[in-house]
């Protein structure tokens, strides 16, 4: 089983360009979540999806958007990246503990 | 709300050294909490759990923790440590019902040989 896997792992974007990050699992878990983590700060929850069709704001949702488009799968979208928004993006998901993701490195420039 | 917090942000420790990292969280009701470790440049894997029953739970590589509801604590703890052990450690807590999970902000453990 592949567990979470996310696209791309390495991005870099100019400020105001927009792109989807990308998350899928195969462990038919209902919960999903996207967290960013920076140094020092640990792992920030932007949004979670506790079902399909459901999604909720997590501690920094600004400036970003999310679509659960099926049980799988769980995206985030930046609609105009900010320098502020390079991070390391951990998809996950879960039904007891969380299974995460390897993440994906976010630069703007 | 509930908030996890980590007293220790960077800990030094020779091999053979007892660890006990710690971890409060601000929640009045019934919590479950997690720890999770993040070997460099990997993602966060689960060490170990505990939603009920026995307060000291077991996990792998020879991790443990205890919960004290009294002290809203779940410190973790390994007798002797190994350079492997090199790596950020984080406590995360959820309220059953509720699907967030929050992290608190890690502490970095570094093992001299």
């Amino acid at each position: 089983n592949a567990g979470v896997t996310q696209t791309p792992k390495f991005q870099v974007l100019k400020t105001g360009q927009s792109m989807t990050l990308q998350c899928a699992q195969d462990m038919n878990h209902n919960s999903m979540y996207w967290y960013r983590q920076d140094p020092g700060m640990g792992l920030r929850l932007i949004y979670y999806s506790a079902s399909e069709g459901t999604t909720d704001k997590g501690e920094v949702p600004n400036g970003y958007n999310v679509s659960r488009l099926n049980k799988r799968e769980f995206s985030l979208r930046l609609e105009s990246a900010a320098p502020s928004q390079t991070s390391v993006y951990f998809c996950a998901s879960r039904t007891t503990e969380a299974f995460f993701g390897q993440g994906t490195r976010l630069t703007v420039v | 709300a509930q908030s996890v917090s980590q007293h220790n942000h960077h800990v030094i420790l020779s091999e053979a050294a007892s660890l006990e990292l710690g971890c409060n969280y601000s929640y009045g009701g019934t919590v479950n909490l997690f720890w999770y470790v993040q070997y460099p440049g990997q993602h966060l894997q689960l060490l170990l759990k505990y939603f009920s029953g026995d307060p000291l739970v077991k996990g792998i590589k020879g991790f443990e923790a205890e919960f004290i509801k009294s002290k809203f604590s779940f410190n973790l703890r390994k007798p002797s440590v190994q350079w492997s052990d090199t790596a950020e450690y984080f406590c995360a807590v959820n309220a059953p019902g509720d699907d967030k999970i929050i992290f608190g902000k890690g502490t970095r453990l570094h093992i001299l040989p």
